[in-house]
C-alpha cells in the first residue's frame, strides 16, 4: 500500500467547466475526508465519509459541490460550474475508526482561469 | 467550534540550533487529540507528533517534543537540532475522539526557516 493517492495532481480549467478529483485512500480505512486548502492557509474541512455514507458537509460546501464514495473505497470529488474562487488544492485524507490520525494524499491543485 | 491559533506566521532558526512553534486552541471538550504536521513546499502533509489529551506525559519523537499544557490550551512544538530538511509549514491541529463533525480542526500555519 502506497498511502493516500489523489488524482489528477494539478488540473486547469476554464471557468464554468466541471472539475472531478479522485481519491484512493488506504484500503484498510474506512474514513475519508475532503479539505481545501489556499494559498497562506491552514487546510479547511469540507466533507467526510464513514464508509459509504457521507456523515458530515461544511458549509463551505456550496451546491456546486458533491463528493461520492460509492462503494466505501475510493471518492470522487466534483466541482461543477467552476469559479476563479474554487482555485485550490484539494486534499484527501483518511484514517480508520478509532485511529484518530489522518494520512494525507499530496492534493489535487486546482487552477481556475 | 473548536479553533486552534498559531501566532507565528514565520520563524526562523540556524541549523543546529532549537525552536519553539507555537499554538493554542480553543475547546470546551475534555477529551481530544492535537497534531502537528508539516508540509514541505511539495505539498504532502506529513505528521510530525500526536499528543492526547489524556496523557499528562508530552510526546516526544526523535528531534521533535511538545509542551502540553491542557489547563492553558497550549501545545507548543519543540525542535531540537534543526536540519536544512525541517524547513517548511508546519501546522498545528486538533481532533474529537471519533473524528467529529470536521475532522482535523488547523491552525493558519507557521512558516519555519532554517538558516544554514
Amino acid at each position: 500500500d502506497t498511502g493516500v493517492s489523489q488524482d489528477p495532481r494539478h488540473k486547469i480549467t476554464k471557468r464554468g467547466q466541471n472539475v472531478t478529483f479522485r481519491c484512493d485512500p488506504i484500503s484498510e480505512h474506512n474514513r475519508l475526508y475532503w479539505y481545501r486548502q489556499t494559498l497562506g492557509q491552514g487546510p479547511e474541512f469540507l466533507t467526510y465519509f464513514q464508509n459509504e455514507a457521507q456523515l458530515e458537509k461544511s458549509r463551505l460546501l456550496s451546491d456546486r459541490f458533491s463528493a461520492e464514495r460509492p462503494k466505501g473505497s475510493f471518492s470522487t470529488l466534483e466541482i461543477q460550474r467552476t469559479e476563479q474562487g474554487d482555485s485550490a488544492m484539494y486534499l484527501c485524507a483518511s484514517d480508520y475508526s478509532g485511529a484518530n490520525v489522518l494520512t494525507f494524499g499530496a492534493g489535487s491543485r486546482l487552477t481556475v482561469l | 467550534a473548536q479553533t486552534v491559533t498559531q501566532s507565528q506566521p514565520e520563524m526562523s532558526v540556524q541549523e543546529a540550533e532549537t525552536v519553539t512553534l507555537s499554538c493554542t486552541y480553543d475547546t470546551s471538550e475534555s477529551d481530544y487529540y492535537l497534531f502537528w504536521y508539516k508540509q514541505p513546499p511539495s505539498r504532502q502533509m506529513i505528521l510530525v507528533i500526536r499528543q492526547e489529551a489524556y496523557k499528562q506525559q508530552n510526546a516526544t519523537e526523535n528531534r521533535f517534543s511538545v509542551n502540553f499544557q491542557k489547563a492553558a490550551k497550549s501545545f507548543s512544538l519543540k525542535i531540537s537540532d534543526s536540519q536544512l530538511g525541517d524547513a517548511a509549514m508546519y501546522f498545528c491541529a486538533y481532533i474529537l475522539p471519533g473524528g467529529g463533525a470536521d475532522g482535523l480542526t488547523f491552525g493558519k500555519g507557521t512558516h519555519l526557516i532554517i538558516q544554514p
